[in-house]
């Protein structure tokens, strides 16, 4: 069945270190790929999407490129900041992109001064 | 403008209560679902309502039911509470219109069964 799969955490970093966050998904079809943010307490924040192959997503800094070769969406940050900790998700659509979101488990990311 | 607002914030029960959760989704969308987020994972998928129906639905029990109503809010209802329904709950509102595919969630509301 559809899943999404991310990198294990948790991701502790200095401030202004590079950022990846690995994330695979499965599915029988071209899903919608989308990273939401977590922050402490709080619900789920769009961070951003791409909605077919060879799409790049981008935010506040992050970039995501929808891979189908790989059925990838690996989330990047050039510099990081303390303000970027929080849990990060990436989720699909599901081939039948009926609005049913599949979400990975989660990464926290940490980043120190 | 207002987003996905949930009521209540917390919320303490008891095992065997009855619970009720409220959603009001974001002013012009149209579907709400719903999502059960259980500590250190995932959020999973639990229904999701458009036009007062249930039109799509997750790995849930029948403990699980909704509503939805005329103005598009809406309801999440568990029966028969286990510990294991521990856990925040996310409300989603999305648009059947442009960009249709954007879900925007509340902050949650966090229930513990005691």
């Amino acid at each position: 069945g559809d899943s999404v799969t991310q990198m294990e955490g948790p991701v502790t970093l200095s401030e202004e270190a590079f950022l990846t966050i690995n994330c695979t998904y499965t599915a029988t079809g071209y899903p919608s790929l989308f990273w939401y943010v977590q922050y402490p307490g709080e619900g789920l924040q769009l961070l951003l999407k791409a909605t077919k192959a060879d799409d790049k997503g981008s935010n506040k800094g992050f970039e995501a490129t929808y891979r189908k070769e790989t059925t990838s969406f690996h989330l990047e940050k050039g510099s990081v900041q303390v303000s970027d900790s929080a849990v990060y998700f990436c989720a699909q659509h599901g081939s039948s992109n009926t609005g049913k979101l599949i979400f990975g488990q989660g990464t926290t990311l940490q980043v120190k001064p | 403008d207002a987003g996905v607002t949930q009521s209540p914030t917390h919320l303490i029960k008891t095992r065997g209560q009855q619970v009720t959760l409220r959603c009001s989704p974001k002013s012009g969308h149209d579907t709400v679902s719903w999502y059960q987020q259980a500590l250190g994972q995932g959020p999973q998928f639990i229904f999701q309502y458009y036009e007062e129906e249930e039109r799509q639905r997750g790995n849930f029990p029948d403990r699980f039911s909704g509503h939805q109503f005329p103005n598009y809010s809406s309801e999440l209802n568990v029966n028969a509470l286990l510990l294991g329904d521990s856990a925040l709950y996310l409300c989603a509102s999305s648009s059947t219109g442009v960009g249709k595919n954007i879900q925007y969630f509340g902050a949650g509301t966090r229930l513990s069964v005691l």
